[in-house]
């Protein structure tokens, strides 16, 4: 019950394109569901976060959807880089313990 | 804002030395701390969570000898790998919650490369 399970494993988006990664979790009592990014041999960075009030959450060209009743979410990346070449990590958590998913490696064609 | 640093960045030993790594909060403080352990191509495991002022909670597995973790401060905490082998070859990252800011948000660290020989 606190797996949250990340799809697809890798992905390769042509630039411009839009990348779309998901997230499944199990457990009704997380409430806070960030996404961060994280480059070859550095920490990750917080990208966007979402709470289930809401159905959907957008930064500039990162998008969050949420679906409660699914118990799922998603990261959408819209006109895709180069740059955004990373591995992205969904995250849960009902407390302050966070429980991530495996992890998508995104790479972006120029 | 809520920039959290690590140092070392890389640190290369031989097997049986200790090495400490440190962790801090820059511009918050930081009431919790966590450390993790991440191997190549996988998922962030959490190895412990340390509040300031007190003992540090170890998850299921991780030997609390081997990893002793102090958070001496509401802006320092280190880990120190006490002799260490080979297979604690790894890159290690911490986080931290503010303390003033989104409760459930985590600010990691750059991480830090360790190399056991």
């Amino acid at each position: 019950q606190q797996q949250v399970k990340q799809s697809p494993q890798s992905l390769i988006v042509q630039k411009g394109g839009i990348s779309i990664i998901n997230c499944a979790y199990e457990n009704t009592a997380f409430d806070y569901f960030p996404w961060y990014q994280q480059f070859p041999g550095k920490g990750p960075a917080l990208l966007i976060a979402i709470r289930p009030d809401v159905s959907e959450k957008k930064e500039g060209r990162f998008t969050i959807s949420f679906n409660k009743s699914a118990k799922q979410f998603s990261l959408h990346i819209m006109d895709s880089q180069p740059g955004d070449s990373a591995t992205y990590f969904c995250a849960a958590t009902g407390t302050y313990k966070y429980i991530f998913g495996t992890g998508t490696r995104l790479k972006v064609l120029a | 804002g809520a920039v959290v640093s690590q140092h070392p960045s890389r640190v290369i030993c031989k097997s049986g030395t200790s090495v400490k790594i440190e962790c801090r909060s820059l511009d918050f403080q930081a009431t919790t701390m966590f450390w993790y352990r991440q191997f190549p191509k996988q998922s962030l495991m959490l190895m412990a969570t340390s509040n300031e002022g007190s003992k540090a909670t170890y998850e299921q597995g991780v030997e609390k000898d081997k990893f002793l973790i102090n958070h001496a401060s509401l802006t320092l905490s280190t880990l120190t790998v006490t002799s260490a082998h080979p297979e604690d070859s790894s890159f290690y990252i911490c986080s931290a919650i503010t303390s003033g800011g989104a409760a459930d948000t985590q600010y990691f660290g750059p991480g830090t490369r360790l190399t056991v020989l």
